[in-house]
């Protein structure tokens, strides 16, 4: 159980573009996805939190109209990045949990390359 | 903030011999640390996971124990293979406030690599 899917696991789009990236909890609901970066050889950064239903809590220093995040059912998140850029080429990551106390699960990533 | 710090950033070990990763944190507050196992393009893995109220926890060959009053947890395999080569991740966060979901901190992942 806990299977969190994510779609696509990679995409290449050119500059200017804006590209979605969907979050699913396959076999349970969640309230709160979350959504994480990681660069290379690096660990997870928290970009925002995802909660069906309201607007999404982002972290410091992450813009909130290029990273959007819409949270529209208990299944599914998803993270539209606008006007994308070559410095925004990264690991996208999300994960949520079957309860506030439950283990965080994760998708498998979606590897963006912007050209 | 809570800071979680990972030792050792790359760790090399033949088969069959054990492998120990150590974190700190920061956060006296924090009571759940969840280890992730993560390979190459994909995404973190949950292998085991211990809270504040326990020392100690053991799922075949990996265990992970806790020392509150030093803060700090550390991951432990047993008898390696090959297949256990993967970054690994410790993590700590605490119960949210006013019942909002709990966040985790991640350190920065140790690189296990198995030499056959």
């Amino acid at each position: 159980g806990a299977v969190v899917s994510q779609h696509p696991s990679w995409v290449i789009c050119k500059s200017g573009t804006s590209v979605k990236i969907e979050c699913r909890s396959l076999d349970f609901q969640a309230t709160t996805m979350f959504w994480y970066r990681q660069f290379p050889k690096q660990s997870l950064m928290l970009m925002a939190t995802s909660n069906e239903g309201s607007k999404a809590t982002y972290e410091q220093g992450v813009e909130k109209d290029k990273f959007l995040i819409n949270h529209a059912s208990l299944t599914l998140s998803t993270l539209t990045v606008t006007s994308a850029h070559p410095e925004d080429s990264s690991f996208y990551i999300c994960s949520a949990r079957t309860g506030d106390n439950s283990p965080l699960h994760f998708g498998n990533g979606t590897r963006l390359t912007v050209t | 903030g809570e800071n979680v710090e990972q030792h050792p950033s790359t760790l090399s070990v033949q088969e069959g011999d054990s492998a120990v990763i150590k974190c700190t944190y920061s956060d006296s507050a924090s009571n759940y640390f969840p280890w992730y196992k993560q390979e190459l393009g994909k995404g973190p893995q949950l292998i085991i996971d211990i809270r504040s109220n326990v020392g100690e926890k053991k799922d075949q060959r990996i265990a992970v124990t806790l020392n509150k009053t030093a803060k700090h947890f550390s991951l432990h395999i047993t008898e390696t293979q090959p297949e256990d080569s993967a970054v690994y991740f410790c993590a700590a966060s605490k119960a949210g406030s006013s019942g909002s979901a709990r966040q985790l901190t991640f350190g920065s992942g140790t690189q296990l690599t198995v030499l056959p």
